[in-house]
């Protein structure tokens, strides 16, 4: 099974402020199979990113992800105060893990 | 397109349970069904998904023998099946779908709480 290791575990930053959040792979994952999810509170997660790099559909463009193999990168280029939330990333292959969660909070 | 999931439960330790998720909007049996187990506070939890065209079954280790995921596609919906529940299982459980292609859960069900109290 494939581990999902997210750092860090909460980030503090201010609105207008620039997030980058990691998440590494225990063994190299394709591309094609690694997204990231953002959830608030009482809401099911939304896809944020999927292909390592592709944005779904009505996210904006200050999310951007990037990396391969056993190591990827959401970054948040400009702090909106609707982008504090908790960001999962998950790898979806022949099975399935999400990374534990970084918890995006306001400084 | 939507999954929509049936209503919260409460439940005593050792009862059965089965919750379900009803895909609309597109052809249920081409995408992979996956429920998503959430504890109180805590991150998600891939626990298996369904191939609603044939019934094929893929369960993490973490959730094989304690849980069972069935679909019937006559009516467009899969269910999340225990036989005997545990406080344990208290969580949210979301189903979840890639029906865009995306190779990632671009749809979600609204979640089901289920509480297990004696």
């Amino acid at each position: 099974e494939i581990v999902l290791t997210q750092s860090p575990g909460t980030l503090s930053l201010s609105p207008g402020e620039r997030a980058t959040l990691s998440c590494r792979a225990s063994q190299s994952v394709s591309t094609t199979y690694l997204a990231w999810y953002q959830q608030k509170p009482g809401q099911a997660p939304r896809l944020l990113i999927f292909g390592a790099s592709s944005r779904a559909t009505g996210i904006p463009d200050r999310f951007r992800g990037s990396g391969s193999g056993t190591d990827f990168t959401l970054t948040i280029s400009r702090l909106e105060p609707e982008d504090f939330a908790v960001y999962y990333c998950q790898q979806y292959g022949s099975s399935s893990t999400f990374g534990q969660g970084t918890r995006l909070e306001i400084k | 397109v939507q999954l929509v999931q049936s209503g919260a439960e409460v439940k005593k330790p050792g009862e059965s349970l089965r919750i379900s998720c009803k895909g609309s909007g597109y052809t249920f049996t081409t995408y992979w069904i996956s429920w998503v187990r959430q504890m109180p506070g805590k991150g998600l939890e891939w626990m298996g998904r369904i191939d609603p065209g044939d019934s094929y079954t893929n369960y993490s280790p973490s959730f094989q023998g304690h849980v069972t995921i069935s679909v019937d596609k006559s009516i467009s919906t899969a269910y999340l099946q225990w036989s005997s529940l545990k406080a344990s299982d208290t969580a949210m459980y979301y189903c979840a779908s890639d029906v865009f292609d995306s190779h990632a859960f671009d749809i979600w069900g609204q979640g089901t709480m289920v509480t297990v109290s004696p």
